[in-house]
């Protein structure tokens, strides 16, 4: 499969404990976004790299939220110090030069 | 912020036409109107996107008002497995989308 990849599936976590995901995108797309969605919502976006420079962040992506892409392939997002209120959806997406985005199948957390 | 509105929710009869409007008032003349739709448990599915005309493509069509501050997506013959949510998104921002239930 060479869809975009997100690892884990699912999480669970104690409220105040540190998260973090991956995202791999598709083989070459230079794009990257993060997004959040919570139950009967749509995905809110969250932030954006072109190749490994981090071009845009929403206001939602609070000081506990970091995001990294080093070289440009792989991401990640981090969440110190988790709240009941980050519990979400989280998916990533990525895309070449052309508007269409590739979402992955996303992860779940639940923070207790 | 750009912002879209959606009717919550739509039914369609299988082998119609489905007709998913949505409202972006605010959008800016440089701005693209994009459609994705997400069937449950699933990420964010791209359905089509145009700027001022009309588009087309092999799941569906994009008619945009003169003024730009409204489209509809035109699914032409709705299958069972059309059902799901349709998020019509300007500037990276998803409204809550259109529930389309397609029924036999």
């Amino acid at each position: 499969d060479t869809g975009v990849s997100q690892d884990p599936r699912h999480k669970i976590t104690k409220r105040g404990q540190n998260v973090t995901f991956r995202c791999d995108p598709i083989s070459e797309h230079n794009r990257l976004y993060w997004y959040r969605q919570t139950l009967g919502q749509g995905p809110e976006f969250l932030t954006y790299f072109q190749n490994e420079a981090q071009l845009e962040k929403s206001r939602l992506l609070s000081d506990r939220f970091s995001a990294e892409r080093p070289k440009g392939s792989f991401s990640t997002l981090e969440i110190q110090r988790t709240e009941q209120g980050d519990s979400a959806m989280y998916l990533c997406a990525s895309s070449q030069l052309a508007p269409e985005q590739f979402f992955g199948p996303g992860t779940r957390l639940t923070v207790l | 912020d750009a912002k879209t509105t959606q009717p919550p929710s739509m039914d369609c009869a299988e082998g119609r036409a489905a007709n998913l409007p949505c409202n972006h008032s605010t959008i800016s003349g440089n701005e693209y109107v994009y459609w994705y739709r997400q069937i449950h448990s699933q990420g964010p599915q791209y359905i089509i996107h145009g700027l001022k005309n009309n588009e087309t493509n092999e799941m569906a069509s994009l008619i945009i008002t003169e003024d730009r501050k409204s489209s509809t997506l035109i699914l032409p013959h709705a299958t069972l497995r059309d059902t799901a949510v349709y998020y019509c998104i300007v500037k990276l921002i998803f409204g809550q989308g259109t529930t389309l239930q397609v029924k036999p």
